[in-house]
């Protein structure tokens, strides 16, 4: 039960590059996410999608692009990435008995040059 | 102004202090309040959970929800060098139905070291 897990841990791209976040669960959610995290700003979301077929803008969308591949897999797209997209990215996932809980993976730390 | 307002620190105590952690929110929609634990380079993990007002105990931790003043409080008593870490603050109301159904609003986070 390896829970969520995201790929890559690290990358670095240069402005105007773009790139696809993976992220994955195996605890059968409905219900997943995508955060960045910057110092002083705690978690902003990005987008989530409360089930399979659908996706929805959190508050800060601008720039980014998701696909809800199925009901383990979750992507987000960078389509030409910025400086100011410099960040930590968390996915995470919630559904079951609770959605009180939202289960965290380990977080791609992103950097454009 | 943001939903939720929470201290960034950061925070600094001896080993075996009395710790108190704040969030005020200005959304009285929200329901449930949760504490989330991030270690440092990992991500955030669930602490603990309190629905509408009151407090709730786990061991050393305590959370306490006034609705009324819009304040929710963790308190961590004989804390240890094993509870530093960032700690957030977040919040949903009980929109069951709705696609929105357990989207979570998140505090900036109280960065707490323990020294011994």
């Amino acid at each position: 039960n390896a829970g969520v897990t995201q790929t890559p841990k690290f990358q670095v791209l240069k402005t105007g590059q773009s790139m696809t976040l993976q992220c994955a669960q195996d605890m059968n959610h409905n219900s997943m996410y995508w955060y960045r995290q910057d110092p002083g700003m705690g978690l902003r979301l990005i987008y989530y999608s409360a089930s399979e077929g659908t996706t929805d803008k959190g508050e800060v969308p601008n720039g980014y692009n998701v696909s809800r591949l199925n009901k383990r897999e979750f992507s987000l797209r960078l389509e030409s990435a910025a400086p100011s997209q410099t960040s930590v990215y968390f996915c995470a996932s919630s559904g079951g008995q609770s959605y009180n809980e939202q289960f965290f993976g380990p977080g791609t730390r992103l950097t454009v040059l | 102004q943001k939903e939720v307002e929470q201290d960034p620190g950061p925070l600094s105590v001896p080993e075996g202090a009395i710790v108190s952690l704040n969030c005020t929110y200005s959304n009285s929609a929200f329901q449930y309040f949760m504490w989330y634990r991030q270690y440092s380079r990992k991500g955030p993990e669930l602490l603990m959970y309190t629905y509408s007002s009151g407090n709730k105990e786990d061991g050393r931790f305590t959370a306490q929800v006034d609705k009324s003043s819009k304040y929710i409080s963790l308190f961590i008593r004989d804390s240890q060098p094993s509870d530093s870490a960032t700690y957030l603050c977040a919040m949903r109301s009980n929109n069951a139905g709705g696609t929105s159904y357990g989207k979570l609003t998140f505090g900036q986070g109280t960065i707490l070291t323990v020294h011994p």
